[in-house]
């Protein structure tokens, strides 16, 4: 089926550093949703996306909707060990039936 | 006050048995889901109710069945488990009405392991 890339798979960092992944497409996508799964637990959304150049904050964490519609971004200010997780990017394209999802981001944060 | 809520949390069960998982949700949400979760994290859609009706069945052994007696609730059924339906199995729902743009609530998973 239909994936996103999603960069990049992991990430190992310190803690209180800023994280930045994306999210491309190869084609046109309508909307971009932004979730994080803690080991264990269902995904949970962090940030929803719906029109082209969006930015949208959510505490430390801030996404974007791509201009040309085939990319998103997250960012992670000042990380804290409880950042810990897999991030995902998902989206909707052409009548908006699925939702595509991205491979993941496995972020570890270093105390 | 769980908004999504699947039950059992953990199933070992030998290869050709059958068995089902449940799932709940109290949000009034019109769209359920079923996603398949491998080992390497890949959430895979499996399928889509809207009010009790199957919107999308995305090329899945017949042996799982879902049943959704009223939009609160789908399950799953699998008949005949082979080992490569090991896997963590999530039911989500939303608000959307047969489409997938809405933000989707996740329940914890059903760890499903095949001996």
């Amino acid at each position: 089926g239909q994936q996103l890339n999603q960069s990049p798979q992991s990430m190992f960092i310190q803690e209180g550093e800023d994280v930045s992944m994306n999210c491309t497409s190869s084609s046109i996508f309508n909307t971009w949703l932004w979730y994080k799964q803690d080991p264990g637990e269902g995904p949970v959304l962090l940030i929803a996306l719906y029109k082209a150049g969006e930015l949208t904050s959510n505490g430390r964490l801030t996404a974007q909707f791509g201009i040309t519609r085939k990319d998103s971004f997250l960012n992670i200010s000042a990380s804290i060990p409880s950042d810990v997780g897999i991030y995902f990017c998902a989206g909707t394209a052409g009548n908006n039936r699925k939702l595509i999802w991205g491979l993941g981001t496995s972020l570890a944060v270093n105390p | 006050d769980t908004a999504v809520s699947q039950t059992p949390k953990y199933l070992v069960t030998q290869m050709g048995n059958d068995k089902s998982i449940k799932c709940e949700q109290n949000l009034g949400h019109d769209t359920m889901y079923w996603y398949k979760q491998d080992s390497k994290k890949f959430l895979k859609i499996m399928f889509s109710y809207n009010n009790k009706e199957l919107i999308i069945n995305e090329t899945v052994p017949n042996r799982f069945s879902p049943k959704s007696p009223d939009k609160a609730h789908l399950n799953l059924h699998i008949n005949s488990l082979e080992l490569g339906d090991s896997a963590v199995y999530f039911c989500a729902s939303s608000p959307s009405k047969g489409t997938a743009n809405q933000p989707q609530h996740f329940g914890d998973g059903t760890r499903l392991s095949i001996l």
